[in-house]
C-alpha cells in the first residue's frame, strides 16, 4: 500500500535553527497532513494541504506540495526546544471516496536549548 | 476543542485474555479509526468506522474487532490477546468530508499502551 516517507529519519538542531523534513508520497493524493507526536502521546495535527495547493504556512510552520515531484516539506522556522517531537505526513488518497489515510514513519525531531 | 479520550493508558493482560479498548469523542464526528502504532512500523489502521453499526477494515484487522453502536463511542476488541499484539493503540475521529472518512484532518486520543504477558 501507498505509504509516505519522511526524511530524514532523525534531525538534531539547535534553538533558533529552521528544521526541513520531507515526505514523498507513491500515488495521487487528495490531500497530504502533518501531525506531530510528542513522546509517549497522541498525534496532534498540524496542517493540511490540499492537492490544487502549492503552500500554506501556521505560525511557524510552512508546508509546501509538489504534486509533480509526489513530495512535500513541512519547515518549522525559529525552533524551540519544545519543538522536539516525531512528525508524520499522512496521505489522503485521490480516487475511490473512502480512500484511507495513510501515515508515513515519521521524523524526530530533538530541539537542544 | 475536539476532545478524544481512550479509556486506559496503560494495561497490563494476560495471553488469551478477551480486553477492550474504549474511545470516546465529544465532538458529533461521523468517523472513528483504531491504529495501532510499533517502532519501524509506523502507524497501521486496524479498523474504521463512518457511522453507528457501520465498519470497515484497515490493513490489519485480523485478531481484532470493532463495536459501534453509539455515535461518540469506538470500541476496539482484542478476542483472545496474544503477545504480538502488544503495541500502543490510538483512536482518531473526523468529520465527514466530501471527499469520505480519510480526507480531513484525524483527532486523536492520547492512546493506550497495551502489554500483553
Amino acid at each position: 500500500s501507498q505509504q509516505g516517507e519522511e526524511d530524514p529519519q532523525a534531525l538534531s538542531i539547535q534553538e533558533g535553527e529552521n528544521a526541513t523534513m520531507n515526505c514523498s508520497y507513491k500515488t495521487s493524493i487528495n490531500n497530504l497532513q502533518w501531525y506531530r507526536q510528542n513522546s509517549g502521546r497522541g498525534l496532534v495535527h498540524l496542517i493540511l494541504i490540499r492537492s490544487n495547493e502549492r503552500e500554506k504556512h501556521s505560525g511557524r510552520l510552512r508546508v509546501t506540495l509538489d504534486t509533480s515531484k509526489k513530495s512535500s516539506s513541512l519547515l518549522i522556522t525559529a525552533s524551540r526546544a519544545a519543538d522536539t517531537a516525531s512528525y508524520f505526513c499522512a496521505e489522503g488518497p485521490g480516487g475511490t471516496s473512502y480512500g484511507k489515510l495513510t501515515f508515513g514513519q515519521g521524523t524526530i525531531l530533538t530541539v537542544h536549548p | 476543542d475536539v476532545k478524544v479520550t481512550q479509556s486506559s493508558r496503560y494495561l497490563v493482560k494476560r495471553t488469551g485474555e478477551k480486553v477492550f479498548l474504549e474511545c470516546v469523542q465529544d465532538m458529533d464526528h461521523e468517523n472513528m479509526f483504531w491504529y495501532r502504532q510499533d517502532p519501524g512500523l509506523g502507524l497501521r489502521l486496524i479498523y474504521f468506522s463512518y457511522d453507528v453499526k457501520m465498519k470497515e477494515k484497515g490493513d490489519i484487522p485480523e485478531g481484532y474487532s470493532v463495536s459501534r453502536e453509539k455515535k461518540e463511542r469506538f470500541s476496539l476488541i482484542l478476542e483472545s490477546a496474544s503477545t504480538n499484539q502488544t503495541s500502543m493503540y490510538l483512536c482518531a475521529s473526523s468529520v465527514e468530508g466530501a471527499g469520505g472518512p480519510s480526507q480531513e484532518t484525524q483527532y486523536f486520543g492520547p492512546g493506550t499502551r497495551l502489554l500483553v504477558l
